[in-house]
């Protein structure tokens, strides 16, 4: 088992829908990401979050919108996505943002298709 | 662009062997770090090497670092059908963006 829990596992949705992604760690781990994955390239970075404040957005479209509620949780809004949006989206935490020496832990991710 | 490429892009090898995978990297770095991604599965850290390092061991993993190269490998010794996944080097950058950029990720599968 993962320490950092993604949900829901699978998400279809059309592309005028509104859902959203979960994330949760009970680390007290104070930097949490989002990457998309497509099948076979490696995680690509979309969103850092450090001390609930976003810190670092890679040029992602707003129609991805992230929320850091507070140190634990992390959610990914999304609205009026586009099929190429389809992939698998990751979660990961690390223990603070600037101090590269330390490993991020992921979750499982959520896998999202778009129709 | 990618901050890491590794080779080979797929590597396939019999139970009992050992597995070398590659990772090139283009900026000065502080760190280096391993990852393993199984099948539908998120990525497990492995082992992280800093710049001022050469080789580190875990259990059966050999990492070494040739910053002169902006090189590293991974060796997995005695490879098991359980290491059959993913794995990717990333890298932080050191100017200071305090993000990892993934390598492109090698595809290890180990025959019974």
């Amino acid at each position: 088992d993962t320490e950092v829990t993604q949900t829901p596992k699978h998400l279809v949705m059309g592309m005028t829908n509104k859902k959203s992604l979960k994330c949760e760690q009970h680390m007290g781990h104070r930097a949490m990401y989002w990457y998309k994955q497509k099948a076979k390239k490696p995680p690509e970075l979309m969103f850092v979050y450090s001390y609930e404040k976003l810190s670092i957005n890679e040029s992602v479209p707003s129609r991805f919108s992230p929320e850091c509620p507070n140190s634990s949780l992390l959610n990914l809004h999304l609205h009026a996505l586009q099929p190429e949006d389809s992939a698998l989206y990751l979660c990961a935490s690390s223990q603070v943002v600037g101090e590269l020496n330390q490993p991020q832990h992921f979750g499982d991710g959520t896998r999202l298709s778009i129709l | 662009s990618q901050q890491g490429e590794e080779d080979p892009q797929a590597l396939s090898i019999q139970e009992g062997e050992n597995a070398t995978m590659n990772c090139s990297y283009k900026t000065s770095i502080n760190n280096l770090q391993w990852y393993r991604q199984n099948s539908g599965r998120g990525l497990v850290h492995l082992i992280l090497i800093r710049s001022n390092e050469r080789e580190k061991h875990s259990g059966r993993l050999r990492v070494t670092l040739d910053t002169s190269k902006k090189s590293s490998s991974l060796l997995i010794t005695a490879s098991r059908a359980a290491d059959t996944a993913s794995y990717f080097c990333a890298t932080d950058s050191s100017s200071g963006t305090y993000k990892y950029i993934f390598g492109t990720g090698t595809r290890l599968k180990v025959l019974a």
